[in-house]
């Protein structure tokens, strides 16, 4: 089937750790996005990718690394210089960056600070 | 002022009535607008994609878009428990080539 893959689904970090997590596509889709989600609030864009080898920050970018070597690929990594990184995560994607490219998203990570 | 605004909710409507969700956004040049809909402890799900002023149907689900008065809505018919969610809007905008997404409006369907 194809899809948007996130791993894993549920991740406990521990103070001072950086902590990473998986997205994969099989759509063929040229671009891909991390969000995070708080609870009561809308999603807010950390980083997205065009393409390989290129990504840009979004709104919410420190504490927060990206990679871009495949096209099917794009992990988050998140630093110890996130202080609050409790939160939901989502992996999306869509065929371009633009007006009229409809983004889709994976199932989502859950990452809590123990 | 938020970029998309929407009302938290929630919105309560019984079973088989009319459920009508608004957002309105702030950057008059926005050509894409969507809809999203989340259950609880789950990734957002497309509903429907508008692009045009107007009306634009599919089964239940209607989206209307005015882009004078910088609103676009969602009318829900005959509801069903199974559309209790959130309901987000997200409208792209060209500057900074971004989808900004409302923080969602909680609708719950009472049977």
């Amino acid at each position: 089937d194809g899809g948007i893959t996130q791993s894993p689904k549920y991740l406990f970090r521990k103070e001072g750790q950086n902590v990473t997590l998986s997205c994969e596509q099989n759509l063929n889709h040229d671009a891909m996005y991390w969000y995070r989600q708080d609870p009561g609030q809308g999603l807010r864009l950390i980083y997205y990718s065009q393409i390989v080898n290129d990504f840009q920050k979004g709104d919410i970018a420190e504490g927060y690394s990206v990679s871009r070597e495949k096209k099917e690929s794009f992990p988050l990594t998140v630093t110890s210089a996130q202080k609050n990184p409790t939160a939901f995560y989502l992996c999306a994607s869509s065929i371009l960056v633009g007006v009229g490219n409809t983004i889709y998203f994976g199932e989502g990570s859950w990452l809590t600070v123990v | 002022q938020k970029e998309v605004e929407q009302n938290s909710g929630p919105l309560s409507v019984p079973e088989g009535a009319i459920a009508s969700l608004n957002c309105t956004y702030s950057d008059r040049g926005s050509q894409s607008f969507f809809w999203y809909r989340q259950y609880s402890g789950k990734s957002p799900e497309l509903i429907m994609s508008i692009y045009s002023n107007g009306d634009k149907e599919d089964g239940r689900f209607t989206a209307q878009l005015n882009k004078a008065s910088q609103y676009v809505s969602l009318l829900i018919r005959d509801s069903q428990p199974s559309d209790s969610a959130t309901y987000l809007c997200a409208v792209f905008r060209e500057y900074g080539n971004k989808l900004v997404f409302g923080a969602g409006t909680i609708l719950r369907v009472k049977s």
